[in-house]
């Protein structure tokens, strides 16, 4: 069974421009989770997906921000980037919401190694 | 606020060491705490996951604790390898939210 695909694996992009990552998750996961792992400072939650729908975000300012798509695959977009939006970001998936059969274990993708110049 | 802390930052041991390390969290209320391992510049590979009703988790040579009232979890790793050379991180999921906050993690090395 697939696990967690991010796309792409690295990208670099300049100041000022949008950067958009996309995130498959594992077949029958609805949940999808967003993360930032800045270098020295740990991995920060950004959004969660949930059925289509934003559920919750971290505290990250509104130029990041996303969308599920029916199949339950997702994007981040990073619009007006600047030179900290630099790290990797991580997607993350789970059985819906209050599935109790998995207790919400969330499985993570390889990540996307976002360059700022 | 929920925060998540890992010690020992660093660990470095000879292979064949069996060694611990810690996780302490601030808010008691968690639905679950989940261990990971990450690879240099690689996405997180599960390891262990404990639900606030569990005290401990197995697997293989991995064993996780879990102790709510005092806010703590231990991983510990039996009999060591230089393949478990990585960071490991701790993630708490606070009830009533869907998302983990993550300790910083240790870095292990595992010397052959």
């Amino acid at each position: 069974e697939a696990g967690v695909t991010q796309s792409p694996t690295h990208l670099i992009k300049t100041r000022g421009q949008q950067a958009t990552l996309r995130c498959s998750p594992i077949s029958g996961h609805t949940s999808v989770y967003w993360y930032q792992q800045a270098l020295g400072l740990g991995l920060q939650f950004l959004l969660w997906y949930d059925e289509g729908e934003e559920r919750n975000r971290g505290n990250f300012p509104p130029r990041f921000s996303g969308r599920q798509f029916p199949n339950y695959s997702s994007e981040l977009n990073v619009n007006a980037l600047e030179l900290e939006d630099s790290a990797l970001y991580l997607c993350a998936s789970s059985l819906a919401a209050g599935a109790a059969s998995s207790y919400n274990e969330q499985f993570f993708g390889p990540g996307t190694r976002l360059t700022v110049l | 606020k929920q925060e998540v802390t890992q010690i020992p930052a660093a660990l470095s041991v000879p292979e064949g060491e069996n060694l611990v390390l810690n996780c302490s969290f601030t808010d008691s209320a968690i639905y679950n705490l989940q261990w990971f391992r990450q690879d240099p510049g690689k996405g997180l590979t599960s390891l262990l996951l404990i639900q606030s009703s569990q005290r401990e988790q197995t697997s293989g040579r991995l064993n996780a604790s879990l102790d709510k009232s005092s806010g703590r979890s231990t991983l510990y790793i039996a009999a060591s390898q230089p393949g478990d050379s990585a960071t490991y991180l701790c993630a708490v999921r606070t009830s009533g939210t869907y998302k983990y906050i993550f300790g910083t993690g240790t870095r292990l090395k595992v010397l052959a």
